[in-house]
């Protein structure tokens, strides 16, 4: 079955730690997304990729960093400097036309011990 | 600025129709999207409107009007699982990195009762 797969589903960092969250979609679709959602709060964009090897700031980049190596993958790295990182985030995937709906990965919610 | 507006909850009772509101004022407008987040889960596509009028599918409708700036989500024949958080989202102008950037409302959370 074809879809965009999340892992893991939680996941605990320590205090200086870096943590990947991974997210992988068989839809062969080019573009992918991360958002963050807050209680009280709208999805909030992270990053995005339009397409293999490049990659763009969304709104609240700082304290993150992305990689996409290839089309399937688009991991989020939440680095030490992003000091509020307790959320839940969503990996979502779309084409490229002009009606493109998201389609969402599970989520992960990331917790500071 | 750019702006969404959504009541942020709702009740109603099994078997009835509820009306979900969204108010938008964004810098331009590509079209306005509706979904479904249960919760803990991931949000699902509902309904996308991109010109004027009612889009039907199933138990439930979406309608948009782009000189009002307004858009509705309907529920016919709710039942229990209609109960989650409703997300009107309205996709924007063009931006520098030819992504049409998607503006989310905070979330209409609809609890529907026996």
């Amino acid at each position: 079955d074809g879809g965009i797969t999340q892992s893991p589903k939680y996941l605990f960092r320590k205090e200086g730690q870096n943590v990947t969250l991974s997210c992988e979609q068989n839809l062969n679709h080019d573009a992918m997304y991360w958002y963050r959602q807050d209680p009280g709060q709208g999805l909030r964009l992270i990053y995005y990729s339009q397409i293999v090897n490049d990659f763009q700031k969304g709104d609240i980049a700082e304290g993150y960093s992305v990689s996409r190596e290839k089309k399937e993958s688009f991991p989020l790295t939440v680095t030490s400097a992003q000091k509020n990182p307790t959320a839940f985030y969503l990996c979502a995937s779309s084409m490229t036309g002009p009606d493109e709906k998201l389609f969402f990965g599970s989520g992960t919610q990331l917790s500071v011990l | 600025g750019q702006n969404i507006d959504q009541p942020t909850e709702m009740t109603a009772t099994e078997g009835a129709i509820v009306q979900i509101n969204c108010t938008y004022q964004t810098s331009g407008f590509n079209g306005l999207f509706w979904y479904q987040q249960h919760a803990g889960e991931a949000p699902t596509f509902l309904s996308y409107n991109v010109l004027d009028g009612l889009e039907e599918k199933g138990r439930f409708s979406s309608f948009l009007s782009r000189s009002k700036g307004y858009s509705y989500l309907l529920l016919k024949e709710l039942q229990m699982k209609d109960s989650a958080s409703y997300l009107c989202a309205v996709r924007g102008t063009l931006n520098a990195g030819n992504n049409r950037k998607l503006i989310w409302g905070l979330g209409t959370s609809l609890a529907v009762n026996p």
